[in-house]
């Protein structure tokens, strides 16, 4: 089945940590991005791409990193430089000629 | 900076009792707009997309339309199996796809 795998679905992260968030795809889509989504927020975005090895900054990039080396790949770290990562984070992937985005699980991230 | 809003931020219904959402938007230049539903701890899923004013789509009880200034998703007897929350979105005919979400309206249908 097509769709878009993030894993893992729940994550803990400790003081002065890194952890990296998992998005995958098989839509053979172009364009992926990083949400994240807090209680009675929209979803904001994070990062996005639009083409292997090209990424550029969303609304609230900061604290976050990301690489674009495959098509299907779209991972995310959350940095120690994220002071309030706690949140539910949404990867997407939408096809060319079209804004229709689509949407993985999602990854909640709490703080340990 | 594009802006949508939707109300009301949570609605309750009987099981049958048709209602509607509404989804208000300023957008610079509308390229579509979306309806997703997000059931909790899931990913949205995509319903419905409408590109210009008059349009209508429909799927089950849910129908979307769209104005030149916001949108209604009606739901016409509902179940309860279409408690979830529902998200609006609008993407702007900028050089991306850039798209932006509203809060969403929670649906609760009581049996």
């Amino acid at each position: 089945d097509g769709g878009i795998t993030q894993s893992p679905k729940y994550l803990f992260r400790k003081e002065g940590q890194n952890v990296t968030l998992s998005c995958e795809q098989n839509l053979n889509h172009d364009a992926m991005y990083w949400y994240r989504q807090d209680p009675g927020q929209g979803l904001r975005l994070i990062y996005y791409s639009q083409i292997v090895n090209d990424f550029q900054k969303g609304d609230i990039a900061e604290g976050y990193s990301v690489s674009r080396e495959k098509k299907e790949s779209f991972p995310l770290t959350v940095t120690s430089a994220q002071k309030n990562p706690t949140a539910f984070y949404l990867c997407a992937s939408s096809g060319a000629g079209t804004d229709i985005q689509y949407f993985g699980a999602g990854t909640r991230l709490s703080v340990l | 900076e594009d802006q949508v809003t939707q109300s009301p931020e949570a609605l309750r219904l009987q099981e049958g009792e048709s209602s509607s959402l509404n989804c208000s938007y300023t957008v610079s230049g509308l390229r579509g707009l979306f309806w997703y539903r997000q059931d909790p701890g899931k990913g949205p899923e995509f319903l419905f997309t409408l590109y210009s004013a008059g349009e209508e789509k429909e799927k089950e009880r849910l129908k979307a339309t769209l104005t030149k200034k916001e949108s209604f998703l009606h739901i016409t007897a509902p179940k309860p199996e279409d408690s979830a929350t529902y998200l609006c979105a609008v993407s702007n005919s900028g050089g991306y796809q850039k798209v932006t979400f509203g809060t969403g309206t929670k649906l609760q249908v009581i049996p």
